[in-house]
């Protein structure tokens, strides 16, 4: 199995600019989850998804962040307008059953200028 | 308030030392994993455990998870195992997982 892929692996953008960040969880993999990774903040859930629909979205810092999953091989995260702040690295995540051992992507590493 | 702790934060070896790292957690759970996020930043899966001890090669992992702690033992230290190990819950009464803070680790040859 190729793993949990995400795109693009590294992303540059200017303030204002839509951002969309792609993944294809694990063949068989019922939950898939979104996470974001800074210094300041470690790493925190945004949203995760079970059987494709979206459970908890807490995490999602406002509105300007929005995720989908139109089937079980594919989910994006887009960010619209994107912002200086929003620069971070940000990891998918795919489980068999949603809380068992969780399967991270590469990130996208994220720079808003 | 911290849902799960992890100590030491900091931790440099020479090569070929061993250590033990910590990670205390606040209720029961149903999930427990411990993770290497190595110099390129890959999330890497060490150990599933919830409850037990599990070896892997020179790791090994221990939860007890009567007393709400976990350990991850590395022997024999090398270079590659530079980096940020971290530790990640999922409480049984909880909707997500939580993170600790880490523990960042460098081999020094």
């Amino acid at each position: 199995d190729a793993g949990v892929i995400q795109s693009p692996r590294h992303e540059v953008t200017e303030m204002g600019q839509e951002v969309t960040l792609r993944c294809k969880p694990i063949s068989g993999h019922n939950s898939l989850f979104w996470y974001r990774q800074t210094m300041m903040r470690g790493l925190e859930l945004l949203i995760y998804f079970n059987n494709n629909v979206p459970i908890d979205d807490s995490g999602m810092p406002e509105d300007r962040f929005s995720a989908k999953m139109p089937n079980a091989s594919f989910s994006t995260l887009k960010i619209q307008p994107s912002e200086p702040r929003d620069s971070a690295v940000y990891f998918c995540a795919s489980t068999g059953q949603v809380w068992n051992e969780q399967f991270f992507g590469p990130g996208t590493r994220l720079t808003v200028l | 308030g911290i849902q799960v702790e992890q100590s030491p934060p900091d931790l440099i070896l020479q090569e070929g030392a061993n250590s033990t790292l910590r990670c205390n957690f606040s209720d029961s759970v149903n999930n427990l994993q411990w993770f290497h996020q190595n110099p390129w930043g890959q999330l890497i899966n060490l150990f599933y455990i919830p409850s037990g001890t599990k070896q892997n090669g020179r790791l090994s992992a221990t939860t007890v998870a009567t007393e709400r702690y976990s350990l991850l033992y590395i022997s024999s230290s090398q270079t590659t195992d530079s980096g940020v190990y971290f530790c990640a819950v999922h409480y049984s009464t909880g909707n997500q997982f939580y993170f600790g803070t880490g523990t960042s680790l460098t081999v020094i040859p």
